[in-house]
């Protein structure tokens, strides 16, 4: 499976943007690129998802670069709801393996 | 109440004993995982379903672990002869599908094991 590497924890301000980065420099082709995270005591909850092009949703943006060797989660207004890990996941569709493996991901601390 | 449902929240127990863990998936999705997450680690793979089948097991850490699906719904994650190591959340997550290129994940919010 292709790793991926995140910074252990990140600040901000609420109503500021986040931008949490993600590196995955072994991505083959058929990976999507996954995000999920995890509000304390909760099960992890899905965020977005991309493959080639820029996402966007409800929830966040995902700004993939264009070699594709890593990746941008953007929080365009942090709330303190938004106090989480993130992890950002490879996910290969074309392989057969279907479990999704999760690093360490990013403890994101929102600040009043 | 249409999100995964796991039971029971919250078990001790002691070292040696046998312990059952339940998984509701939601109405209708064929895939089932199960992941095991340690304090401050990120969820470890235990056993991917599809349907009745485990289709990678490959988690498994030793043979004390077993999980079981049988009727393509409800999966029990079975952990015999606890050892203290055991101890951690274990969470369970369904998806529509386990196939194909989206296959967004459920999670219910987990079971968690503390063995004396």
């Amino acid at each position: 499976d292709a790793k991926t590497t995140q910074p252990n924890s990140m600040e901000s301000n609420e109503e500021e943007p986040v931008h949490l980065p993600c590196n995955h420099s072994t991505i083959s082709g058929t990976d999507y690129i996954h995000w999920y995270r995890q509000l304390p005591s909760q099960g992890p909850e899905y965020v977005i998802h991309g493959l080639t092009s820029n996402v966007n949703n409800r929830m966040a943006s995902l700004a993939i670069a264009e070699d594709r060797k890593s990746s941008t989660l953007i929080l365009h207004r942090a709330t303190l709801r938004d106090a989480a890990v993130y992890y950002c996941i490879l996910r290969d569709w074309a392989s057969g393996t279907y479990k999704y493996i999760f690093g360490t991901g990013t403890r994101l601390k929102v600040l009043a | 109440g249409a999100g995964v449902s796991q039971t029971p929240s919250n078990k001790v127990t002691e070292k040696g004993k046998y312990v059952e863990l339940r998984c509701d998936p939601i109405s209708g999705h064929t895939a089932l995982y199960w992941y095991r997450q340690s304090l401050g680690q990120g969820p470890e793979f235990l056993i991917y379903f599809q349907g009745t089948g485990a289709a990678d097991d490959s988690g498994l850490p030793n043979d004390r672990f077993f999980a079981v699906r049988p009727e393509g719904s409800v999966s029990t994650l079975k952990i015999q002869r606890t050892e203290r190591g055991d101890s951690a959340v274990y969470l369970c997550a369904s998806s529509p599908s386990g196939t194909g290129k989206i296959g967004e994940l459920f999670f219910g919010e987990g079971s968690r094991l503390t063995v004396l």
